[in-house]
């Protein structure tokens, strides 16, 4: 199994300040990796996928990058809207693994 | 508009049976590959099964195999996770998922969330 893991645990970001979330896998995934986001009560919305192709109707402030094992994803200007859970998720290899999340807060 | 909508949550006794149902509109659903990803309350994410458009491969996660089956009807744009054998653990909100790009790529679409509680 691929275990994917997410750091920091909590990130806390004043709203305009940039985020950088990290994700790790624990064997090479090729660019099978994607991003959600989560907020309360909300199911999961596609970020990006690919490692860095943005889902339908993301705006630019979001982008990712990386490949093999090591992922980011990087909110340029952190909007009131952004605070929320992230997930990063492998689907190179079955079965398909989430990594533990972070909570990027306000400041 | 694509829509994914689910029903069949509930509370159930250890060692007692579910079925989830989700109906597809909006997409092709007989050439997509479906899915199933649950979430226990305040936890993260876990990936459940995924079967083929026809029907014809199934996956799933080591903890729900030989008690959990997803299947698909394609006449009525039907994706079912049948639950046996459910242990307190199973306990979570159960989503169904459309691929954005087909086969086991990430969802682009979830259904609402059927919350599923395993308890005496």
């Amino acid at each position: 199994e691929t275990v994917m893991t997410q750091s920091p645990v909590t990130l806390s970001v004043s709203p305009g300040e940039r985020a950088t979330l990290s994700c790790r896998a624990s064997q090479s995934v090729g660019s099978s990796l994607a991003w959600y986001q989560q907020k309360p009560g909300q199911t999961p919305r596609l970020l990006v996928y690919r490692a860095s192709t943005r889902a339908t109707g993301i705006p630019a402030r979001f982008s990712g990058s990386g490949s093999g094992t090591e992922f980011t994803l990087t909110v340029s200007s952190l909007q009131s809207e952004d605070f929320a859970v992230y997930y990063c998720q492998q689907y190179d290899k079955w079965p398909l693994t989430f990594g533990g999340g972070t909570k990027v807060e306000i400041k | 508009e694509v829509q994914l909508v689910e029903s069949g949550g509930g509370l159930v006794q250890p060692g007692g049976s579910l079925r989830l149902s989700c109906v597809a509109s909006g997409f092709t659903f007989h050439n997509t590959w479906m899915g199933w990803v649950r979430q226990s309350p305040g936890r993260g994410l876990e990936w459940v099964a995924h079967i083929k458009w026809d029907g014809s491969e199934e996956f799933y996660v080591d903890s729900v195999k030989g008690r959990f089956t997803i299947s698909r009807d394609n006449a009525k744009n039907s994706l079912y996770l049948q639950m046996n054998t459910l242990r307190a653990e199973d306990t979570a909100f159960y989503y169904c998922g459309k691929p954005v790009d087909n086969y086991a790529t990430p969802f682009d679409y979830w259904g609402q969330g059927n919350l599923v509680t395993v308890s005496s």
